[in-house]
């Protein structure tokens, strides 16, 4: 079956415009995991849905970043006023039970 | 806060070498441990997920183990081929079921 896609996979914004990335989990998967990946280093946790309900956020490294899931599926991680610190690669992960995490080919942001 | 340590950050092997790389990571509130290979522009692939100390667990040629009194884990690659080439990352999964990734370990295998 399909596994988890996420759009754009390139995208480039000029610092102070506003991003969002999608991200489709695989069908019926009830939680669904962003992370984001720096050079250099390992994916880092940003936040975590079960359905609709966020429910850890701790990771999101500032008020500028918000996602949503808001109908269980689908999500969408946005970051306003894009910084270059903001250039990372952001993984998108679902799963239907605990300890399986299928992850997307990610989406590399640049920020110029 | 988990700190997930990756060793060694790259490798190059010919074609044929036996190879393994180290996890190490806190032993406190571990749930399990897991192994992924991410191939350039591909989307990370689980290999394996541990859970129970003693645990291993094999693939093919892939095969890793689990220490987790003393918090490493062993990943094992026998007679390498350049398609294993790839980066390996380790992450430990606590309570909250979020993953803490290491840093990864880059394969290299020239034919």
């Amino acid at each position: 079956g399909a596994g988890v896609s996420q759009s754009p996979r390139y995208k480039v914004a000029k610092r102070g415009q506003d991003v969002a990335l999608r991200c489709d989990p695989i069908s019926g998967h009830v939680s669904l995991f962003w992370y984001q990946q720096a050079l250099g280093q390992g994916p880092e946790f940003l936040t975590y849905f079960q359905n609709e309900a966020q429910l850890d956020k701790s990771g999101l490294p500032s008020d500028r970043f918000f996602a949503e899931r808001p109908e269980g599926s689908v999500s969408t991680l946005k970051i306003q006023r894009t910084q270059q610190e903001d250039s990372a690669v952001y993984l998108c992960a679902s799963s239907r039970i605990r300890y399986e995490q299928y992850f997307g080919p990610g989406t590399r942001l640049t920020v110029t | 806060i988990l700190n997930v340590e990756q060793s060694p950050q790259s490798l190059h092997v010919q074609e044929g070498d036996s190879t393994n790389f180290t996890c190490s990571f806190p032993s406190s509130n571990f749930y399990a441990l897991h192994w992924y290979r991410w191939e350039t522009a591909k989307s990370p692939e689980a290999l394996f997920v541990m859970t129970l100390n003693g645990d291993e667990k094999k693939k093919g040629r892939i095969s890793a183990t689990l220490n987790t009194k003393e918090g490493y884990s062993y990943l094992y690659i026998k007679g390498s081929q350049p398609e294993d080439s790839a980066t390996y990352l380790c992450a430990s999964e606590g309570g909250s079921e979020k993953l803490v990734f290491g840093k990864g370990t880059k394969l290299t295998v020239n034919p």
